[in-house]
């Protein structure tokens, strides 16, 4: 299948500092990736679409002023979490959508733990 | 209620039996649908595409769409300890838009 990366794997921060996380398609080009969070035992919940050079389409509930995502190339989509609070920490995982058939492969996710 | 169900288990089986699991969905508009393994601490992996209603078969893994009942199902073959992992099942209504999961039903698979 293909192949997403995210960039870092894990990622220790203080209390108001910025975080970026990368995602990159590294075999084929994606219009379109999402992003995830994923709390511990529990299911991916989807932030926002991601769009390559448009902007990025939120779901309810999640602030697109803290969750900034640039969707700059058809190979990379980034998502800075800014002004992290502890709150913040969880699993961050993108996806993009590869070919005709829909098909959504994932990136290995980025952990993030904000102390 | 939501859009995608799932038994979230834990689901305990011996190694060699065959699994089944199973998602309902309640948007009819669902086009796709998907089967995810994800383990602890990784990125879910894609096991299973299907469009529109029918079934597929790849190796040990059959994955099932009965789009009149809303039910998708996934029946693992001679499972094995390593596929011990939670499972998640997705929709979509359709291209590039995005998918709803269920909550992943955790499978032990005991050798």
């Amino acid at each position: 299948g293909a192949v997403v990366s995210q960039h870092p794997s894990r990622v220790i921060c203080k209390s108001g500092t910025s975080v970026k996380i990368e995602c990159r398609s590294l075999d084929f080009q994606a219009t379109t990736m999402f992003w995830y969070r994923q709390f511990p035992k529990q299911s991916l919940m989807l932030m926002a679409t991601s769009n390559e050079g448009s902007k990025a389409t939120y779901e309810q509930g999640v602030e697109k002023d803290k969750f900034l995502i640039n969707h700059a190339s058809l190979t990379l989509s980034t998502l800075t979490v800014t002004s992290a609070h502890p709150e913040d920490s969880s699993f961050y995982i993108c996806s993009a959508l590869v070919g005709a058939n829909n098909e959504q492969f994932f990136g290995p996710g980025t952990r993030l733990t904000v102390l | 209620q939501k859009e995608v169900e799932q038994d979230p288990g834990p689901l305990s089986v011996p190694e060699g039996a065959i699994v089944s699991l199973n998602c309902t969905y309640s948007n009819s508009a669902f086009q796709y649908f998907m089967w995810y393994r994800q383990y602890s601490r990784k990125g879910p992996e894609l096991l299973m595409y299907t469009y529109s209603s029918g079934n597929k078969e790849d190796g040990r893994f059959t994955a099932q769409v009965d789009k009149s009942s809303k039910y998708i199902s996934l029946f693992i073959r001679d499972s094995q300890p390593s596929d011990s992992a939670t499972y998640l099942c997705a929709a979509s209504k359709g291209y590039g838009q995005n998918f709803v999961f269920g909550p992943g039903t955790r499978l032990s698979v005991l050798p």
